[in-house]
């Protein structure tokens, strides 16, 4: 099946600078991807749709410039946490969907974001 | 707007017990829906997906069914095992955006 792969796993940074997570679609080609951000014991909350060739649509309250998604391929998008804080510490996982098949969406891995 | 709802949010049964999670949804226009599992720290697994147009979904131990029109989809484990502890989440799929139910967390006892 479909195969998403997200880097890193973990990362620590200290506040103040910016922060890279990769999604990548391995096998498939991705026109959309999605950003997710979960709290300790709550479901996935989306943050943004990552669009190849244009820019990303975000959700209500979440901030385009704190969290800068780009989508410069049809096989990755990025997302950035810009001039990170202990408050958007947090497990970010991205998404897509093989538009090849009727899988569903797949999910990263995550990364688990510490900021210091 | 649609909302997602899942009951119980937390489930504890021994092992080899069969049990049914719940998932509810307002807007019965989906495209499809999707059950996943989440190990604590990880990603999500997806483990079976119904579209609008099915009625159930079967993979070895899990059986997920789908009523459109109530709003309703139960996903079904038999003879639970402790490997089954994980979050289990439903996810309704509609205007290419996936909605999210808050999970339920079941831990199997040994």
């Amino acid at each position: 099946g479909a195969v998403v792969s997200q880097h890193p796993s973990r990362v620590i940074c200290k506040s103040g600078t910016s922060v890279k997570i990769e999604c990548r679609s391995l096998d498939f080609q991705a026109t959309t991807m999605f950003w997710y951000r979960q709290f300790p014991k709550q479901s996935l909350m989306l943050m943004a749709t990552s669009n190849e060739g244009s820019k990303a649509t975000y959700e209500q309250g979440v901030e385009k410039d704190k969290f800068l998604i780009n989508h410069a391929s049809l096989t990755l998008s990025t997302l950035t946490v810009t001039s990170a804080h202990p408050e958007d510490s947090s497990f970010y996982i991205c998404s897509a969907r093989d538009p090849r098949g009727a899988d569903g969406y797949t999910f990263g891995s995550g990364t688990r974001l510490t900021v210091v | 707007k649609q909302e997602v709802t899942q009951i119980p949010a937390a489930l504890s049964v021994p092992e080899g017990e069969n049990l049914v999670l719940n998932c509810s949804f307002t807007d019965s226009a989906i495209y499809n829906l999707q059950w996943f599992r989440q190990d604590p720290g990880k990603g999500l697994t997806s483990l079976l997906l119904i579209q609008s147009s099915q009625r159930e979904q079967t993979s070895g131990r899990l059986n997920a069914s789908l009523d459109k029109s109530s709003g309703r989809s139960t996903l079904y484990i038999a003879a639970s095992q402790p490997g089954d502890s994980a979050t289990y989440l439903c996810a309704v799929d509609r205007d290419d955006k996936i909605i999210f139910g808050k999970g339920t967390r079941l831990h199997i006892l040994p």
